[in-house]
């Protein structure tokens, strides 16, 4: 199976927050991550998580992390239209800094 | 300035072709990456190349050649490409050595191989 996993879609409102969820297997990832995708665009990395943090906020974004369950959440807090992308968690573990991406989730935001 | 260009935006080639995609970047960065993205797919690293020098080659097959010519260029030279290696190429950068280091990506080059 993957490394990571994601749900592949979620729709919200406008206003709303939006709960990313992701799940990952190896429990000696370093660094835990959040990139977002717009259409015909590379990735832009959003906010990180070193793996002995809980939580991280970085103004509408708060990461949790439970390294018991090897899980992590993204919540935007006031989702905009223009938050509408797709959604990657990704890790990296060791020496180096080679990213393994989830699936990505498809947010889309409606007025 | 952090921005990594690729050139070019889109390429459309046969599969008797040869052609090469292109990635610079002037944050001084020595840590380069290539990755491939499948329509609707998360992107899956290819090649690494640290300090000019090739560190990470993800069994890609031959019919891709990396090749870093400079600290600020990371070339991706394709002949005979088949039409399942039609995808989104990015390119990526980033300080080198252990610690977290962010990676730059650039806006990547669509491929579409007849």
């Amino acid at each position: 199976g993957e490394d990571v996993e994601q749900s592949l879609f979620l729709s919200v409102r406008e206003g709303d927050s939006s709960v990313i969820n992701c799940t990952y297997t190896d429990s000696s990832s370093t660094y835990l991550y959040w990139y977002k995708q717009e259409p015909g665009a590379g990735l832009q990395l959003l906010t990180y998580i070193f793996s002995n943090m809980d939580m991280k906020q970085d103004q509408r974004l708060t990461v949790l992390l439970n390294k018991k369950d090897k899980h992590l959440s993204l919540r935007i807090a006031d989702t905009q239209t223009g938050d509408s992308a797709i959604y990657f968690c990704a890790e990296s573990k060791g020496a180096g800094n080679m990213l393994t991406f989830g699936g990505g989730t498809r947010l889309m935001v409606k007025p | 300035d952090t921005e990594v260009t690729q050139t070019p935006k889109h390429l459309v080639m046969g599969m008797t072709n040869k052609k090469s995609l292109k990635c610079e970047q002037h944050m001084g960065h020595r840590a380069m990456y290539w990755y491939k993205q499948k329509a609707k797919k998360p992107p899956e690293l290819m090649f690494v190349y640290s300090y000019e020098k090739l560190s990470i080659n993800e069994s890609v097959p031959s019919r891709f050649s990396p090749e870093c010519p400079n600290s600020s260029l990371l070339n991706l030279h394709l002949h005979a490409l088949q039409p399942e290696d039609s995808a989104l190429y990015l390119c990526a950068s980033s300080q080198d050595g252990q610690g977290f280091h962010e990676q730059f990506f650039g806006p990547g080059t669509r491929l579409t191989v007849l």
